[in-house]
């Protein structure tokens, strides 16, 4: 069992629709939870970054982290066309930053 | 721009020939990564530098992979004799590690290599 599951998708939604992607874990170590956003062929970009439990907004995104149930979500609110791209989460304990990380989720967001 | 950034963008080459790529992190950043990632996959950790000095070698790493940070600034990736399955993106993060703080990793576009 991989430390880190993620859906890979693909997931696909109407623009405007509110898009909800998971991941469970199985470290109880881990403290520092981040999502990342990758668009075909480029690098991560940094989305999010939360520290140990509850939630987290910056504009359309939100993230939360619940760490009795070894869980964590990233809320996109009013979905756009150009939110289409893989969603990587990705996770750390304090005390070796060596990130682990979910294989990714694809979203596909349909005009 | 002022972002991590990493050369070649692409690189073809035949199996056997050894390949070297190059990362420039975001300059005040003293800590500097090295993942490989396949399709649908997330990133793999390859190795990471504080400053010059290389604190961690993933145990999945072969000995014909190896990694530099001369001055703690630049890094090169070399594979060495490549074969059909390195071909992958490699990808370079840089982050500024404080005692005490959490830290984030910021990512090049990386470089693509594909072994014929």
């Amino acid at each position: 069992q991989k430390e880190v599951e993620q859906d890979p998708g693909p997931l696909s939604v109407p623009e405007g629709a509110i898009v909800s992607l998971n991941c469970t874990y199985s470290n109880s170590a881990f403290q520092y939870f981040m999502w990342y956003r990758q668009y075909s062929r480029k690098g991560p970009e940094l989305l999010m970054y939360t520290y140990s439990s509850g939630n987290k907004e910056d504009g359309r995104f939100t993230a939360q982290v619940d760490k009795s149930s070894k869980y964590i979500s990233l809320f996109i609110r009013d979905s756009q066309p150009s939110d289409s791209a893989t969603y990587l989460c990705a996770m750390s304990a304090s005390s070796n930053y060596q990130l682990i990380w979910g294989a990714g989720t694809k979203l596909i967001i349909k005009p | 721009d002022t972002g991590v950034s990493q050369d070649p963008r692409h690189k073809i080459t035949k199996r056997g020939q050894n390949v070297t790529f190059r990362c420039d992190p975001i300059s005040e950043h003293n800590r500097l990564y090295w993942y490989r990632q396949t399709l649908g996959q997330g990133p793999e950790f390859l190795t990471y530098f504080q400053n010059e000095a290389q604190l961690e070698k993933s145990r999945l790493l072969s000995d014909r992979f190896s990694a530099e940070r001369p001055k703690g600034s630049f890094s090169t990736l070399e594979i060495q004799r490549t074969e059909q399955g390195d071909s992958a993106m490699y990808l370079c993060a840089s982050s500024l590690r404080l005692a005490g703080r959490g830290e984030t990793q910021y990512f090049g576009p990386g470089t693509r290599l594909l072994v014929l």
